[in-house]
């Protein structure tokens, strides 16, 4: 069964501190890969995600990952982190040519907090 | 543009009754994906309504149904409701079925069961 794992389940960082977030996937064909956020009291939004080409994707916000497909992984990096980057974020896969591609597994999400 | 809305926001229900969640799309979009999200978990995907029909299903029993109007609103029920049922339910819409459509997210509605 395809799962999406995120290493680390909570974060404390002091502002202006790098950032990277883990995900792995288990699925060994193609995938689309995405993190979401979700600040305090708002709704999930795209942060950014890959489907092809280039494996280092840029978002919003500073934000980028790189997807390395030998790891299975699609970590989320920030140089620099913000007191306003404090959220939730999750990493979602999409197998696609699965048999129920219109599905998105979602890790556990993890729960980054920047101090100022 | 009107984001995505559902409703109610929150709610409280007994074990073996049924509920109904509403959720409306963003505008131009015409699919829907509902998500359950227990606490500390990611969101599971429930199923997907494309042009008012099912369009894709997680592993959740028969007792989760749904349904999509023709302005692409959309309506998920649950009956006999278990205490495992207690959740945040998201409702996501997307313009084009399948995953690799950028979803947008509503607030929620916050279930439980009593």
């Amino acid at each position: 069964a395809q799962s999406v794992s995120q290493h680390n389940h909570h974060v404390i960082l002091s502002e202006a501190a790098s950032l990277e977030l883990g995900c792995n996937y288990s699925y060994g064909g193609t995938v689309n890969l995405f993190w979401y956020v979700q600040y305090p009291g708002q709704h999930l939004q795209l942060l950014l995600k890959y489907f092809s080409g280039d494996p280092l994707v840029k978002g919003i916000k500073g934000f980028e990952a790189e997807f390395i497909k030998s790891k299975f992984s699609f970590n989320l990096r920030k140089p620099s982190v913000q007191w306003s980057d404090t959220a939730e974020y999750f990493c979602a896969v999409n197998a696609r040519n699965a048999g129920n591609n219109r599905k998105l597994i979602w890790g556990l999400g993890t729960s980054l907090a920047v101090n100022p | 543009e009107t984001g995505v809305t559902q409703s109610p926001t929150h709610l409280i229900k007994t074990r073996g009754q049924q509920v109904t969640l509403r959720c409306s799309s963003q505008s131009g979009h015409n699919t829907v994906s509902w998500y359950q999200q227990a606490l500390g978990q990611g969101p599971q995907f429930i199923f997907q309504y494309y042009r008012e029909e099912e369009n894709g299903r997680g592993n959740f029993p028969p007792r989760f149904s749904g349904l999509q109007f023709p302005n692409y609103s959309s309506e998920l029920n649950v009956n006999a409701l278990e205490l495992d049922d207690s959740a945040l339910y998201l409702c996501a819409s997307s313009f084009g079925q399948g995953a690799s459509y950028e979803q947008y997210f509503g607030p929620g509605t916050r279930l439980t069961v009593t």
